[in-house]
């Protein structure tokens, strides 16, 4: 069974600051999908991931996937308010089927 | 934006009662999917349908649960007997052909057992 962890599980951070989010997952796969969702929200589509190396950025946001190290970062930088919310990873398996890690509930503090 | 609806945005029903979700998927989008959220818990995958037919179900997709493509732009999900367990956020999605293109999430429907 494929299994999807996230760490760190709860952020708080004052804004301006730095952080990085990991997501480890534990079988093979080369696309991996960042989300965000804000409290009773949708899923918001940030990044897709689709092969060792791929490096995406957008705004604050950078995310990175190393498949050999079955690892993806979430790169926050110089955060803002506006980045408060919760983020999940999701490893795409054979049918398309996307499986969540438990997600990182992000705080950012003025 | 093109974008995934679903109805009704909230639903409350008594348990052992039938309910009917429904999804209208993005336009030219092949792929869809059904995903739920127990409050406060990730997010599962429940079932993928791709031309016409399940292609991928998960434990939790058992005979309770059924999925429609009734006239080509309704995607339905319907919980026959519904339990307290199911009370969740349900989100359809959808995709374009190419594997690896963004997987699109409707708003959800909130759906309260009691």
């Amino acid at each position: 069974e494929l299994k999807v962890e996230q760490n760190p599980l709860f952020l708080s951070m004052q804004e301006g600051k730095n952080y990085t989010i990991y997501c480890n997952y534990s079988t093979t796969s080369d696309r991996l999908y960042w989300y965000r969702q804000d409290p009773g929200k949708s899923l918001e589509s940030l990044f897709v991931l689709l092969s060792n190396g791929a490096v995406k950025q957008e705004g604050r946001l950078m995310a990175s996937l190393d498949t050999k190290a079955r690892l993806s970062t979430l790169h926050i930088t110089a955060a803002v308010h506006d980045l408060s919310a919760t983020y999940f990873c999701a490893v795409e398996t054979s049918g398309s089927r996307l499986t969540f890690g438990e997600g990182t509930q992000l705080t950012v503090n003025p | 934006e093109p974008e995934v609806t679903q109805t009704p945005s909230h639903q409350v029903t008594q348990m052992g009662q039938e309910v009917i979700l429904r999804c209208v998927p993005i336009s030219n989008h092949l792929y869809f999917y059904w995903y739920r959220q127990i409050l406060g818990q990730k997010v599962e995958f429940l079932v993928s349908f791709y031309n016409n037919e399940i292609s991928e179900k998960s434990e939790i997709f058992d005979d309770q649960f059924s999925v429609e493509r009734p006239d080509g732009s309704n995607f339905t999900l319907k919980i026959r007997s519904t339990k307290l367990e199911d009370s969740a956020m349900y989100f359809c999605a959808s995709r374009p052909r190419g594997l690896g293109n963004t997987i699109y999430f409707g708003e959800g429907s909130w759906l309260t057992v009691v």
